[in-house]
Formats: structure tokens, C-alpha cells, sequence
């Protein structure tokens, strides 16, 4: 988990509000992902970026989430209008390049969502 | 459908005996996969990879086994510590870093 920071690690919000949760990747990587864990299930994908680029959306909700990786500062995910379902472990990770080519992934200490 | 599955939640090991973690898979397509260690409140951690290139992966007490034939592999732990109590994730990389994980189980090393 070295190398990975999320912040913060709990945020508490009442439905409605926005949920910002912060993720400044490895150094040297340049590829991030967002993971959620829901209460008693496993971790699901949710996207993944490069800077600047969003590779692959297909695990992210269609409304009220959004994720961004820019070119300076790090990868922001963003829960609008948040409900109690939003309630769960985000984690992200980083990998130097592709998984798969030799690389690997390596994960954050996650960020908690509470919704009330 | 469950595209990677551990079927036992939950293993318990006497400290120094062998544990072994089981994880099945239905897409052949792709053929890289991980496993990571995670506890309560922590991010998951790395543990150990394989591609389909090699059966076996071996890193100190940590072996992955592969049987491609019947989409199987297998973590085996040893000797089993108490330290290595933890929930045990199989992942499957569905190209590019979109990792597909198992249900996880739950592993117990009793001293």
C-alpha cells in the first residue's frame, strides 16, 4: 500500500451533499483506478485514467459520478447528490503502465463514505 | 454471474500447516491474475501474480498454482503464520487494469 494516498480516509455526508475523495498516485505511475467496496461484497472496478484521459468509465454509475485525473494534482472522484447506497470503502490504485505487461496494481488505504 | 469466485468465505489453519485458498474463473479469455491480502480498515496489498505462461509462481511462502484446463488456481501459504490471518482477494485482470474480484475469504492462522 506504500505510496498511494488517499484523503481523507472517513467522510461523513447527509444525503444530497457532493463527496470529494482525493487520490495522488505512486510515484511514477501515471495510471489510476477506482475501486468501491459495498458492505459484504468484494471490490468492484469503477474507472480508470491516465492523466488528462478517462480509459474505461464502464463500472461508474451513470449519473451523479464523475472522475478526473489532470495533468497537475490528483485524481479526484466525485459523488453528487449523495444517497445512503453511496455508502462504502473507495479505494484507488496506481500502476506505472498497463496491467498485465509485467505491472501490477497497488492499492490506497481507501476512503470511507458515510451517508447519512 | 460471478465471473471469478472464491466458494469458501471463510478457512481455518493451524499456525504452521499449509493454507490453500481456492479461486475459480469462467473467462478464459484473459490470463493474468492476482492475488492481494487486505485487513479491516486497510487497502488491499499485493501478494502474488501469474500469467498464463507459467502453472506455478513462487514468492517465499507464497505459491500460485494455475490449472488452465479447469479454470482453477490456488494460493498455498506456507508455513501458515498468525500475521497472515486476513481476507484473501483473487483478482483477474479483464485487460488493462480492470480487475475482476472474488468474493474473498476469510483466512484464521490459530497459534
Amino acid at each position: 500500500n506504500a505510496g498511494v494516498m488517499q484523503n481523507p480516509r472517513h467522510l461523513v455526508r447527509r444525503r444530497g451533499q457532493e463527496a470529494r475523495l482525493r487520490c495522488s498516485p505512486m510515484k511514477g505511475h501515471s495510471h489510476v483506478y477506482w475501486y468501491r467496496q459495498l458492505p459484504e461484497e468484494g471490490l468492484k472496478f469503477m474507472v480508470y485514467l491516465q492523466k488528462e484521459n478517462i480509459i474505461d468509465e464502464s463500472g461508474m454509475p451513470k449519473e451523479r459520478f464523475s472522475a478526473e485525473f489532470p495533468k497537475e494534482g490528483p485524481s479526484i472522484l466525485r459523488i453528487q447528490q449523495v444517497v445512503r447506497g453511496d455508502s462504502a470503502a473507495y479505494f484507488c490504485a496506481s500502476s506505472p503502465g498497463p496491467v498485465g505487461s509485467g505491472n501490477t496494481i497497488y492499492f490506497g488505504e481507501g476512503s470511507w463514505l458515510t451517508v447519512v | 454471474d460471478q465471473q471469478v469466485k472464491q466458494n469458501s468465505p471463510s478457512l481455518s489453519v493451524q499456525e504452521g500447516r499449509i493454507s490453500i485458498l481456492n479461486c475459480d474463473y469462467t473467462n478464459s479469455m484473459f490470463d493474468y491474475f492476482l492475488w492481494y491480502k487486505k485487513y479491516p480498515a486497510e487497502g488491499p496489498t499485493f501478494l502474488i501474480s501469474i500469467s498464463s505462461i507459467k502453472d506455478k509462481n513462487e514468492d517465499g511462502r507464497f505459491t500460485v498454482f494455475l490449472n488452465k484446463s479447469a479454470k482453477h488456481l490456488s494460493l498455498h501459504i506456507v508455513p501458515s503464520q498468525p500475521g497472515d490471518s486476513a481476507v484473501y482477494f483473487c483478482a483477474q485482470d479483464n485487460q488493462g487494469g480492470k480487475l475482476i474480484f472474488g468474493q474473498g475469504t476469510e483466512l484464521s492462522v490459530k497459534p
